[in-house]
């Protein structure tokens, strides 16, 4: 079936570091891609997206390009700040036209120190 | 400003109580989705809606039921709570057409079962 899996944390970064997480996916078809982020006390919202092969997603200073030969997703940020401390979540849609179904990856826990 | 608003943040049940969760958007959304959410596993599919009256099991239907007499509502049902249903609920919503729309998710009821 479809899925996605993306690095474990928690990671803990200092303010103005690199930050990767990694995320490949596994599915029939040509599916579109997603980062959403959980704050503190909140929902889930959608970060960025991607819905075909070399696309590139980006969002708030995050960027994430479909790689289809690698079946991959990975999230970055140059430099992150205390604010982009929460959960991380890689997910996909398996079939664009006629699904409307998410797959979750485990979520990443990302803390950033001052 | 779309929204997704969730009946409770935190709600406390007694094993074998019945459980009502509501969730309501405004945004006039065809699909509505519960998700369960737990560390370390993300977000499950519990069930579904993609229309007034209908209704799909996702991938962890068990123990639970859902009502969709509105468009607007859609509601789920622990029939019977146990400890093992302590968790955060999360419910979603999402236009028809391409399947690559956005979920807009609402705030969360983190539900304990005693």
């Amino acid at each position: 079936g479809d899925s996605v899996t993306q690095m474990e944390g928690p990671v803990t970064l200092s303010e103005e570091a690199f930050l990767t997480i990694n995320c490949t996916y596994t599915a029939t078809g040509y599916p579109s891609l997603f980062w959403y982020v959980q704050y503190p006390g909140e929902g889930l919202q959608l970060l960025l997206k991607a819905t075909k092969a070399d696309d590139k997603g980006s969002n708030k200073g995050f960027e994430a390009t479909y790689r289809k030969e690698t079946t991959s997703f990975h999230l970055e940020k140059g430099s992150v700040q205390v604010s982009d401390s929460a959960v991380y979540f890689c997910a996909l849609i398996a079939s664009v036209s006629n699904d409307y179904k998410l797959s979750f990856g485990a979520g990443t826990t990302v803390t950033v120190r001052a | 400003d779309v929204k997704v608003t969730q009946s409770s943040r935190y709600l406390v049940k007694r094993t074998g109580e019945k459980v009502f969760l509501e969730c309501v958007q405004d945004m006039d959304h065809e699909n509505m989705f519960w998700y369960r959410q737990d560390p370390g596993l993300g977000l499950r599919l519990i069930y579904f809606s993609y229309d007034v009256k209908m209704k799909e099991k996702g991938d962890i239907p068990e123990g639970y039921s859902v009502s969709r007499e509105k468009k607007e509502r859609f509601s789920l049902i622990l029939e019977s709570a146990s400890t093992n249903q302590t968790s955060m609920y999360l419910c979603a919503s999402t236009s028809a057409g391409a399947g690559g729309n956005e979920q807009f998710f609402g705030p969360g009821t983190r539900l304990t079962v005693l």
